[in-house]
């Protein structure tokens, strides 16, 4: 089972940030905070990735509580390229963990940004 | 870098056929996995190799499907005797598998509808 819960759907005007919140209660030490996304019918797409600190990159920005129970991804001026359904997953680092290289997926967040 | 790459990108059978799916990774990428999606759920591990070794095998991956990877570059994965119900789509991804968080990127997925 999926080790994170984020809210179905949401929407987004274009132009304003668009929030995406997930909880992972749950989350280990040493597991890593993901967020990928999916544009209909293609693959997922890496966007950014994070383990306690903040994160940016040209894509998105990360925001991760101080207790590691909760993260945003924040995309600061959402265009209507950015629907999609965005995915959180938690995961140990590394290739050294085990046998535990899988992603597991919840059913994510789809982003509706409207024009 | 060209980005993992599918082939081919749709496959329309007939229930009983078999069929094969080729997916090259990332140049140097030493891990390499397979994922199965139906409609509105997210990604489901199916198996992954490091080079040329299968590592792990998913309870979803039935004596039906076998996935192989020669020579620790492209790998297959075959379906026989193909069933309405594995109509999907099936993603391919690569990662470094060494050093760093190891973060997988996927390619653009091929779908298979089985009548």
């Amino acid at each position: 089972d999926a080790k994170t819960t984020q809210p179905p759907s949401m929407d987004c005007a274009e132009g304003r940030a668009a929030n995406l919140p997930c909880n992972h209660s749950t989350i280990s030490g040493n597991e890593y905070v993901y967020w990928y996304r999916q544009i209909h019918s293609q693959g997922p797409q890496y966007i950014i990735h994070g383990l306690k600190n903040n994160e940016t990159n040209e894509m998105a920005s990360l925001i991760i509580t101080e207790d590691r129970k909760s993260s945003t991804l924040i995309l600061p001026h959402a265009t209507l390229r950015d629907t999609a359904v965005y995915y959180c997953i938690v995961r140990a680092p590394g290739p050294w963990a085990g046998n535990n290289r899988k992603l597991i997926w919840g059913l994510g967040t789809s982003l509706a940004v409207n024009p | 870098d060209t980005g993992v790459s599918q082939d081919p990108r749709h496959k329309i059978t007939k229930r009983g056929q078999n069929v094969t799916f080729r997916c090259d990774p990332i140049s140097e990428h030493n891990r390499l996995y397979w994922y199965r999606q139906t409609l509105g759920q997210g990604p489901e591990f199916l198996t992954y190799f490091q080079n040329e070794a299968q590592l792990e095998k998913s309870r979803l991956l039935s004596d039906r499907f076998s996935a192989e990877r020669p020579k620790g570059s492209f790998s297959t994965l075959e379906i026989q005797r193909t069933e309405q119900g594995d109509s999907a789509m099936y993603l391919c991804a690569s990662s470094p598998g060494q050093g760093g968080t190891d973060t997988q990127y996927f390619g653009p997925g091929t779908r298979l509808t089985v009548l």
